[in-house]
């Protein structure tokens, strides 16, 4: 099975930051990685797809970057709305399920 | 709109058997996979499984494999992910959720609103 490895873990940062976060795969997938954000009690929600595709919606503050095993979402200036945690996932047709990333957690500095 | 709309919270004793739901509407129910996905409190997202409404096509995580089930009934719309007997470790939010095209392998761009299961004596 194909592992997902975030980091960090948990991030603090103040509004208007710039934060990366990382997201490594224990194989090849391409470019077959999501990104999604969860806040506390909500079902996650889709950021980018195709590891750089924003979903429509998304504000352009986000971006994904990344092929291969080595992907990270960017968000170029933090905001109130975007303290959350977030999930990478790969989707990659040979491998048996989407593997989730353990998830980053963003708080507040 | 295109939306997935899951039953309500569940509060159960171990031993006990359980199938929560997950309504599609909005969209050609058999044309899209469904998949679920646990979240155990506190911690974070785990694929178990996804089906495919128009012929029942299902594939397990191996993690999940043998400990769940799911299904679909096509004529309502409704995927299913049921349990024969629970346990306590399945305490847990289950989320279905649909990929964004006709594949199985893509993100889930459509949610539902998620189902508290919790095992309790």
């Amino acid at each position: 099975d194909i592992q997902m490895t975030q980091s960090p873990s948990t991030l603090s940062a103040s509004v208007g930051d710039r934060v990366t976060i990382t997201c490594r795969a224990s194989q090849s997938i391409s470019s077959w990685l999501a990104w999604y954000q969860q806040k506390p009690g909500k079902a996650p929600k889709l950021l980018i797809y195709k590891a750089s595709s924003l979903e429509s919606g998304v504000p352009s503050r986000f971006s994904g970057s990344g092929s291969g095993t080595e992907f990270t979402l960017t968000i170029s200036s933090l905001q109130p709305d975007d303290f959350a945690t977030y999930y990478c996932q790969q989707y990659n047709s040979y491998s048996p399920g989407g593997t989730f990333g353990q998830g980053t957690k963003v708080e507040i500095k | 709109e295109v939306q997935l709309v899951q039953s309500g919270a569940e509060v159960k004793k171990p031993g006990e058997s359980l199938k929560i739901s997950c309504k599609g509407s909005g969209y050609s129910f058999t044309s899209y996979w469904i998949g679920w996905v646990r979240q155990m409190p506190g911690k974070g997202l785990e694929w178990m499984g996804i089906i495919y409404p128009g012929d029942s096509d299902t594939r397990y995580s191996p993690s999940f494999q043998g400990q769940v089930t799911i299904s679909a009934d096509k004529s309502i719309s409704t995927a299913y992910l049921q349990w024969s007997s629970l346990k306590a470790s399945d305490t847990a939010m289950y989320y279905c959720a649909r990929p964004a095209t006709v594949t199985p392998h893509d993100a889930f761009d459509i949610w539902g609103q998620g189902t508290m299961v919790t095992v309790s004596s």
